[in-house]
């Protein structure tokens, strides 16, 4: 998995705690991002980082944030999990010095909110 | 926003035959179109990709096809194994960013 590793793989959690995934690389690459992939929604992006401490927001970016102190390290929290963000959630990385935009991935959280 | 359509969303083909797998894109300044392929409980991979200044591209027996004028591409697996067995994916992207648009996914299952 290109060196990235996510933690933890598996969370149970209740309806209104709060959740931190983390992601981190050993691949020194610019660019982080998280994605949400859910059945027939495919990968959806919730939040990107281009560089330490920028950040942008995707497509599904509510009830996220994230944090990025360091290049290796990409956060996700969830101030307050709900039922709908039940999902595998992905990260990847990227690099603008790599051929085309291609992204690495991830093994993957399983999050259940109940 | 660019937009990407991808079908069917479930394929079951025959072991040995053809299967190809289709996307439409909306943002005509697209020029980057990757496949990646999904096995069960991994992330996805990168298995092929095309710049909008090629028309095809082929990589054993994996193949995609980029029609611009249409606003679409196609991945085409021949000789099909078991082992291609697997969810995958279209995306495109400009220069402007590095935010890759996803397909929503085609199941690809192989019958023995």
């Amino acid at each position: 998995d290109a060196g990235i590793t996510q933690s933890p793989r598996h969370k149970v959690t209740e309806t209104g705690t709060p959740v931190t995934l983390r992601c981190h690389q050993t691949e020194n690459h610019r660019y982080m991002y998280w994605y949400r992939q859910d059945p027939g929604h495919g990968l959806r992006l919730i939040h990107y980082s281009y560089g330490v401490k920028d950040t942008d927001k995707g497509e599904v970016s509510d009830g996220y944030s994230v944090s990025r102190s360091k290049t290796e390290d990409f956060l996700l929290t969830l101030e307050s999990a709900t039922s709908s963000q039940t999902s595998v959630y992905f990260c990847a990385i990227s690099d603008p010095g790599l051929v085309g935009n291609e992204q690495f991935f991830g093994p993957g959280t399983r999050l259940t909110v109940l | 926003g660019e937009n990407v359509e991808q079908h069917p969303s479930t394929l079951s083909v025959q072991e040995g035959d053809s299967a190809v797998i289709k996307c439409t894109y909306s943002d005509s300044a697209s020029n980057y179109f990757p496949w990646y392929k999904q096995e069960l409980g991994k992330g996805p991979q990168l298995i092929i990709d095309i710049r909008s200044n090629v028309g095809e591209k082929k990589d054993q027996r994996i193949a995609v096809t980029l029609n611009k004028t249409a606003k679409h591409f196609s991945l085409h697996i021949t000789e099909t194994q078991p082992e291609d067995s697997a969810v995958y994916f279209c995306a495109a992207s400009g220069d402007s960013n590095y935010q890759l648009i996803w397909g929503a996914g085609t199941k690809l299952i192989i019958k023995p």
